[in-house]
């Protein structure tokens, strides 16, 4: 059964501090995405990559970074963690244009 | 601006009726369209994709699509309380492997 996997389900970080979020993929996708789930404003996204090393700016990518090193492994790194990066974390994977695999999600709350 | 407009909802249906589900999408050039499933809590799972006018079915649900309308649906026959949940549409073009996402439709069968 492919899988993505999302390190944390949930995580409570105080404001400023540098927050990391993994997500593994075990289906040698080569798509990897990070999108953010808020509550009326659906599903948002932060960033993407292609392929290792490649990454490309989403819709809202300020307060965010992202590293992949390797194919099966993207992280979303919050900087300076803000209050207002409080929420639910998605991160997919996808083979071309077939639809996405999601992880369970890590709901972040920031205080 | 692409847009993918669905009706928030909740949809309520009884137990054992048909749903009906449905999605409008702005950009003529999108070429692949999916349905996910969301329960409370948890994150999105690809339940349909279709990517041809007409219909295509997968057990108790079926996707239609009719791009001269720009217009998507999933209808889910017999539906279960189990079903009970936010269902989002998405739509990508020829070539993008990001499709745009709707708000979702919250469905609620009722015993």
């Amino acid at each position: 059964d492919v899988k993505v996997t999302q390190s944390s389900r949930y995580l409570v970080k105080r404001t400023g501090e540098k927050v990391f979020l993994e997500c593994v993929q075990d289906m040698d996708h080569e798509n990897m995405f990070w999108y953010r789930q808020d509550p009326g404003l659906g599903l948002r996204l932060i960033y993407f990559s292609y392929d290792v090393k490649m990454k490309e700016k989403g819709d809202i990518p300020e307060g965010y970074s992202v590293s992949r090193e390797k194919k099966e492994r993207f992280s979303l790194i919050l900087e300076s963690a803000s209050t207002n990066q409080t929420s639910m974390y998605l991160c997919a994977s996808s083979l071309k244009q077939w639809g996405y695999t999601f992880g369970s999600g890590t709901r972040l709350t920031v205080v | 601006q692409k847009e993918v407009e669905q009706n928030s909802g909740p949809l309520s249906v009884p137990e054992g009726a048909i749903a009906s589900l449905n999605c409008t999408y702005s950009d003529r050039g999108s070429q692949s369209f999916f349905w996910y499933r969301q329960y409370s809590g948890k994150s999105p799972e690809l339940i349909m994709f279709i990517y041809s006018n007409g219909d295509k079915e997968d057990g108790r649900f079926t996707a239609q699509l009719n791009k001269a309308s720009q217009y998507v649906s999933l209808l889910i026959r017999d539906s279960q309380p189990s079903d009970s949940a936010t269902y989002l549409c998405a739509a990508s073009s020829g070539g993008s492997y990001i499709p745009t996402f709707g708000r979702g439709t919250s469905l609620i069968v009722h015993p």
